[in-house]
């Protein structure tokens, strides 16, 4: 099956500083979907990105689909952005139906 | 409010009992899923429903039990048989398509003591 591979594992910022997160993707991909997590768990999406770039604030993501990737950015992180950030894809033949990769925790330090 | 509830919040069961946890949804989704978490791991796929009265294993069903009688609602039992309940579980929601997203539930937390 498909893999999902999340860069770095850890990330310790200052508040203010600015961060990128990477996604790479054995396979080709129809849905491709970034999400966060805060301290307490509650998962919250934040890109449907299967291509292309996309912002929203003070995030943005950037697939590159041809090489298999994907870019997560946060400018002027905030502690707030603190949590795990999670990239998802498609799996194959099961609509609907995500692979996860293992997460990148953030943490923002004021 | 439209949104996912889960139930309970937190949920202590002794070695040899059956648990179920809640999940319901009133966003009117086909689609529902449960997710397994342990620490500093990703989330893994239990089972998911994509109609009433249907739902297939994901990827570690082994130990665990769903229903789907109504649309709206998606109990998931933990089973005696599940070797490492201990986790964070989390159920999902959402449409048919495949640039559709999830909506997650808040999630329970399971401790085995």
């Amino acid at each position: 099956g498909i893999q999902v591979e999340q860069s770095p594992p850890d990330l310790i910022l200052q508040e203010g500083a600015n961060s990128t997160l990477r996604c790479n993707f054995s396979d080709s991909v129809n849905n491709l979907q970034w999400f966060h997590q805060n301290p307490w768990g509650q998962l919250i999406n934040l890109f449907y990105i299967p291509s292309g770039t996309k912002q929203n604030g003070r995030l943005s993501a950037t697939t590159v689909a041809t090489e298999r990737y994907s870019l997560l950015y946060i400018s002027s992180s905030q502690t707030t952005d603190s949590g795990v950030y999670f990239c998802a894809v498609d799996r194959r033949g099961s609509q609907g139906n995500l692979i996860f990769g293992k997460g990148t925790k953030l943490s923002v330090k004021p | 409010d439209g949104g996912i509830t889960q139930s309970p919040k937190y949920l202590f069961r002794k070695e040899g009992q059956n648990v179920t946890l809640s999940c319901e949804q009133n966003l009117n989704h086909d689609a529902m899923y449960w997710y397994r978490q342990d620490p500093g791991q990703g989330l893994r796929l239990i089972y998911y429903s994509q109609i009433v009265n249907d739902f297939q294993k994901g990827d570690i069903a082994e130990g665990y039990s769903v229903s789907r009688e109504k649309k709206e609602s998606f109990p998931l039992t933990v089973t005696s048989a599940q070797k490492n309940p201990t986790a964070f579980y989390l159920c999902a929601s959402g449409g048919l398509r495949i640039t559709d997203t999830q909506y997650f539930g808040p999630g329970t937390r399971l401790t085995v003591l």
